[in-house]
């Protein structure tokens, strides 16, 4: 199993551009997760989906939407990105699982660098 | 509010010795708690979780964790440190709010271990 994966590894953009982080896991979650990481911030949650065809709003959804485009894919798109913006984004998803709720664990990928100049 | 707290920043010790991490939290109801390791340049990795049962944890890596009820607290914890357990950790704990099955985490800021040769 890969796990999970995201595309692209280092991106570089200008101010106004767009573009789409791709993230995909092949481990049957049903939740998927888009976190930013900036220093001294931890890690602060854009979007997620409890499930497929659901999404909802985390602590610092503005500039960003998100799709979840089946059980596996869970794209983030910046429309008109700002410098504001650079950081690392992590995509993670997890199990659900209704009996016990004990699945909570996260599993990362391993991140996209994004400059905003 | 539900909240996680790593109080120290950073966390210096000598290869061979005991090291402890802190984490103390804040929820409305049982917590489910994790702890999470992050190398440079690299997503995070899960740990070691408690939901219920034994207050000693066992995880990956040699790592446990000691839930703490009465002290509401969850340290992380090994007996002998390695320079290769240099890395961010991250405390988590399950959000309870708003009710239902939400999947989501509330996470500390971290703390970065350095294991000195």
């Amino acid at each position: 199993n890969a796990g999970v994966t995201q595309t692209p590894k280092f991106q570089v953009l200008k101010t106004g551009q767009s573009m789409t982080l791709q993230c995909a896991q092949d481990m049957n979650h049903n939740s998927m997760y888009w976190y930013r990481q900036d220093p001294g911030m931890g890690l602060r949650l854009i979007y997620y989906s409890a499930s497929e065809g659901t999404t909802d709003k985390g602590e610092v959804p503005n500039g960003y939407n998100v799709s979840r485009l089946n059980k596996r894919e869970f794209s983030l798109r910046l429309e008109s990105a700002a410098p504001s913006q650079t950081s690392v984004y992590f995509c993670a998803s997890a199990l659900r699982d209704r009996a016990q709720y004990s699945s909570y664990e996260q599993y990362f990928g391993p991140g996209t660098r994004l400059t905003v100049t | 509010a539900q909240s996680v707290a790593q109080p120290e920043d950073q966390v210096n010790v000598a290869e061979g010795n005991p090291l402890t991490v802190k984490c103390t939290y804040s929820v409305s109801g049982n917590p489910y708690l994790f702890w999470y390791v992050q190398y440079p340049n690299r997503g995070l990795q899960f740990l070691l979780k408690y939901i219920t049962g034994d207050n000693l944890v066992k995880g990956s890596y040699g790592f446990e964790a000691e839930f703490n009820k009465s002290q509401t607290s969850f340290h992380l914890k090994k007996p002998s440190a390695l320079v290769s357990d240099s890395a961010l950790y991250f405390c988590a704990v399950r959000d309870l709010l708003p009710r239902g099955n939400n999947r989501k985490l509330i996470w500390g800021l971290g703390t970065s271990l350095a294991v000195n040769p």
